[in-house]
């Protein structure tokens, strides 16, 4: 298994360009995280997806669309980018919460993808 | 103030030494997490409790609910336990919206 992966590792944009971040995960999860992580800040979740064709907002969500087409994939797009997205962006995903049988449910992370607006 | 505090943000130690890391929080939660961020950025999970304590390794983390308060514990540490240890807290009670950070530890453990 591959976990999960993004696409891309590393983009430089130019203030106003537009660009889509890929979020693969090959573990059937149902729920998919984008969270972003700037210095000093901790992880801030962006979007979130319950399972496919669903979406909600997180903590961060301003100047970000997503969408969640395929189970496996969650899509990160920002349409206009501006110097404050500058970050460091984090895919997650996990099961399901599973409170009957008492299981608690870990997050896997991507690798990364480091984003410049310039 | 940030929901998720840990203490303290920058801890240096010799190899071997016995290493305590805190995290308080001041909301109600279904469980807690502790991650590991590598050198190289990437994030692994090590623990998730929601009561008692959870040993893996040389790793120990614990929880007090009533207090609010968990500790990760690396014993015999080692130069190659270096990273940024993470707590985060899943809001609430059940559902799929995500955690909330704190802003990490950065540990150096010194030859």
């Amino acid at each position: 298994n591959a976990g999960v992966t993004q696409t891309p590792k590393f983009r430089v944009l130019k203030t106003g360009q537009s660009m889509t971040l890929l979020c693969a995960q090959d573990m059937n999860h149902e729920y998919m995280y984008w969270y972003r992580q700037d210095p000093g800040m901790g992880l801030r979740l962006i979007h979130y997806s319950v399972g496919e064709g669903t979406t909600a907002k997180g903590e961060v969500p301003d100047g970000y669309n997503v969408s969640r087409l395929k189970k496996q994939n969650f899509l990160l797009g920002l349409e206009s980018a501006a110097p404050s997205q500058t970050s460091v962006y984090f895919c997650a995903s996990s099961y399901s919460l599973d409170s009957i049988r008492g299981g608690l449910k870990r997050q896997y992370f991507g690798p990364g993808t480091r984003l410049t607006v310039t | 103030k940030n929901e998720v505090e840990q203490s303290p943000q920058n801890l240096t130690a010799q190899e071997g030494e016995f290493i305590t890391i805190n995290c308080s929080y001041s909301v109600g939660i279904s469980a807690l997490h502790w991650l590991q961020q590598h050198p190289g950025g990437g994030i692994v999970s090590l623990f998730m409790l929601s009561s008692g304590k959870k040993k893996h390794g040389r790793l120990i983390a614990t929880i007090n609910i009533q207090e609010k308060h968990s500790s990760l514990h690396i014993t015999a540490s080692h130069p190659r336990d270096s990273a940024v240890y993470i707590c985060a807290v899943k809001k609430g009670r059940g559902g799929a919206d995500g955690l909330t950070f704190g802003k990490g530890t950065h540990l150096i453990i010194q030859p």
